[in-house]
């Protein structure tokens, strides 16, 4: 059964701290691995990851996708009290001639001034 | 450009009832996805619609259902409501492929 298994499940810091999130999958059909954060309802799109050993960087977020171990990591730097969100970690997999997203559990991120 | 519309924003059904949860694509996308994602958990696959049609259907009973309609807008359907559907429900549009863009989702509260 295909899954995708985030870590921590949550996390606490303080502004300034430079703090890194995990996500691991196990999945047949791979396509992307994408990267969501959700503040309050509608995820937003932050990076697709395709090709191993890519950093995708945006500001001060940062992606990355190892293909061979099954991971990948977010990471952001000088993290601001508006970072605080859930970040969602979902691999797509194509079937049916279209694609889906399976999603892990989230890492709820509370930064604290 | 509009994004993502979903109606209503917050529902509260009594068990055994039956509810439609409606989303308007984002302008130029044809595809439409929903997920159902309960609270603590990320969201899950429930089917998606392309041309009208259910092209592909996540692991729910067919107590879930859903419709497209030509203009791309879609809607959910859930019967006989169980305290279990308590959720938020998520539809994403794209075209054709991975490019997703969310709505702000359905909050539904079975009582």
């Amino acid at each position: 059964e295909d899954k995708v298994v985030q870590s921590p499940l949550s996390l606490v810091v303080h502004e300034g701290d430079t703090v890194t999130l995990n996500c691991s999958y196990e999945v047949t059909n791979f396509r992307s691995l994408l990267w969501y954060k959700q503040e309050k309802k509608a995820p937003t799109f932050l990076f697709m990851l395709t090709s191993s050993g890519i950093e995708k960087k945006s500001g001060r977020l940062s992606s990355i996708l190892d293909k061979k171990e099954l991971f990948s990591i977010l990471n952001i730097t000088a993290t601001q009290t508006g970072d605080s969100a859930i970040y969602l970690c979902a691999f797509a997999y194509s079937g049916a001639g279209s694609y889906q997203l399976t999603f892990g559990k989230g890492t709820k991120l509370s930064v604290i001034p | 450009d509009a994004g993502v519309t979903q109606s209503p924003t917050h529902l509260i059904k009594t068990r055994g009832q039956q509810v439609t949860l409606r989303c308007s694509p984002k302008s130029g996308h044809d595809t439409v996805s929903w997920y159902q994602q309960a609270l603590g958990q990320g969201p899950q696959f429930i089917f998606q619609y392309y041309e009208e049609e259910e092209r592909q259907r996540g692991n729910f009973p067919d107590r879930f259902s859903g419709h497209q309609f030509p203009n791309y807008s879609s809607e959910l359907n859930v019967n006989a409501l169980w305290l279990g559907d308590s959720a938020l429900y998520l539809c994403a549009s794209s075209l054709g492929g991975i490019g997703y863009t969310f709505g702000s989702g359905t909050r539904l509260t079975v009582v």
